[in-house]
């Protein structure tokens, strides 16, 4: 069966420091997603990624933070300048269709800033 | 705005036993409707959906979860409880007319007794 990929699945960097998470969603899916979950809380929204621009996005979502479809088959989430607050768990999402179908999760990638 | 509840932070059973995660939704319309679940370490796998028809659906594992509009509520139930069951468990609504974004509830953690 498909599956969202992601890498890496522990990253660990300095405060101040950029990060690129990797996603590759599921082949055939249109729209993405990236979500967080700080630790001991719930999953919140980032950002919807569809056609090549963002659709929507989170008030978590400032001038930090940055997606990109670089590919045909990679999509990225960039904080510029992490700070400890970004210490998270984060969840790329794919869908075909957002209306009629699920939306398939990866494993997830922890960053700790420290 | 859409919300979801999840009463209860942390439940505990014995395998054998029956279970029900409460889940509770605020919503302007007829709600899309999900749990997922996450196993320590794991991402997010989808148990079942509500999207619509018949209010009682079926998922993976022997789950099943029912829509009661009256109550805003999407129960998630199990008649017996594996040990394997013990994980996080997410209930999620969304998307909507105006976003594709899935709002989840807080988690419940289910711990599973021999």
């Amino acid at each position: 069966e498909p599956e969202v990929t992601q890498t890496p699945s522990h990253q660990v960097t300095q405060m101040g420091q950029e990060v690129i998470l990797r996603c590759v969603p599921i082949s055939n899916h249109l729209y993405f997603y990236w979500y967080r979950q700080i630790l001991g809380q719930k999953v919140e929204f980032l950002v919807s990624f569809y056609n090549n621009e963002i659709s929507e996005k989170s008030e978590i979502f400032d001038d930090q933070f940055s997606v990109e479809r670089p590919d045909g088959s990679n999509f990225t989430l960039k904080i510029r300048s992490t700070k400890l607050e970004d210490s998270a768990m984060y969840f790329c999402a794919s869908t075909l269709r957002p209306s009629t179908d699920t939306q398939y999760f990866g494993p997830g990638t922890r960053l700790t800033v420290l | 705005a859409q919300s979801v509840t999840q009463p209860d932070i942390h439940i505990t059973v014995s395998e054998g036993a029956s279970l029900e995660l409460r889940c509770n939704y605020s919503y302007g319309a007829t709600p899309y409707l999900f749990w997922y679940v996450q196993s320590p370490g794991q991402g997010l796998q989808l148990l079942l959906k509500y999207f619509s028809g018949d209010t009682l659906v079926q998922g993976i594992k022997g789950f099943e979860a029912e829509f009661k509009r009256s109550q805003s509520s999407f129960n998630l139930r199990k008649p017996s409880v594996h040990w394997s069951d013990a994980a996080e468990y997410f209930c999620a609504v969304g998307p909507s007319y105006n976003t594709d974004k899935l709002i989840f509830g807080t988690g419940t953690r289910l711990q599973v007794f021999p």
